[in-house]
């Protein structure tokens, strides 16, 4: 069963632009949520979809946005890119909607803003 | 917001020794997850510990829940160059529905 397919793996983007991250989930399940990993803050949760429904929200401007198709792949944008901005972003996808149940990574997009 | 906080932040140890992993909150978490992160990849699933007191094997690793489902342990016993990588813990909180992750423990492991 193939895994968690994020595309572009890395990216260099300038302040003031705008960046959209794709992310594949595996194949019958449902759920993707996004995090951002920066060394200073960690792992953090940005929002959850679910069946093309955003069901959760974690403390991010609205700068970042993001959405789910009907075949599940979701995509995270980021607008006005700023220097802080800069970060893994890491999917996950999972059977269920909710924190309870295991979590499946993709290898992240590295963004890089300069 | 519910934090989790692990200790310690780094750890570099020589193959053979045991090690432990602390992951502690103020709040009471549904239940907790650890995974492990190695360079350019991301986070994977070790165990998920549901109930208070609970304590999982997986080989030489062991994990603990506490009774009030506040922390969890991670323990690996006579640890091996291939453990080498980020330990991160992860509440669940079925309010939020979401996981809370800790800062992590990078640990590297010495041959």
């Amino acid at each position: 069963k193939a895994g968690v397919t994020q595309t572009p793996r890395y990216l260099i983007k300038t302040r003031g632009q705008q960046v959209t991250l794709s992310c594949s989930p595996i194949s019958g399940h449902r759920s993707v949520s996004w995090y951002q990993q920066t060394p200073g803050q960690g792992l953090q949760f940005l929002f959850e979809y679910f069946s093309e429904t955003q069901r959760n929200k974690g403390n991010f401007p609205g700068r970042f946005s993001g959405r789910q198709f009907s075949n599940s792949r979701s995509e995270m944008n980021v607008s006005t890119l700023e220097l802080g901005d800069s970060a893994l972003y890491l999917c996950a996808s999972s059977p269920f909607t909710g924190g309870g149940t295991e979590a499946f990574f993709g290898q992240g997009t590295r963004l890089t803003v300069v | 917001t519910q934090l989790l906080e692990q200790s310690p932040q780094f750890l570099s140890i020589q193959e053979g020794e045991n090690l432990t992993v602390y992951c502690n909150s103020s709040s009471v978490f549904s239940s907790l997850q650890w995974y492990r992160q190695e360079p350019g990849e991301g986070p994977v699933l070790l165990v998920t510990v549901v109930t208070g007191g609970e304590v999982k094997k997986l080989k030489r690793l062991t994990f603990q829940f506490g009774d009030a489902r506040k922390d969890s342990s991670l323990h690996i016993t006579a640890a091996q160059p291939g453990d080498t990588g980020l330990y991160l813990c992860a509440g669940v909180d079925t309010g939020r529905r979401a996981l809370t992750f800790g800062s992590g423990t990078r640990l590297q492991v010495q041959p």
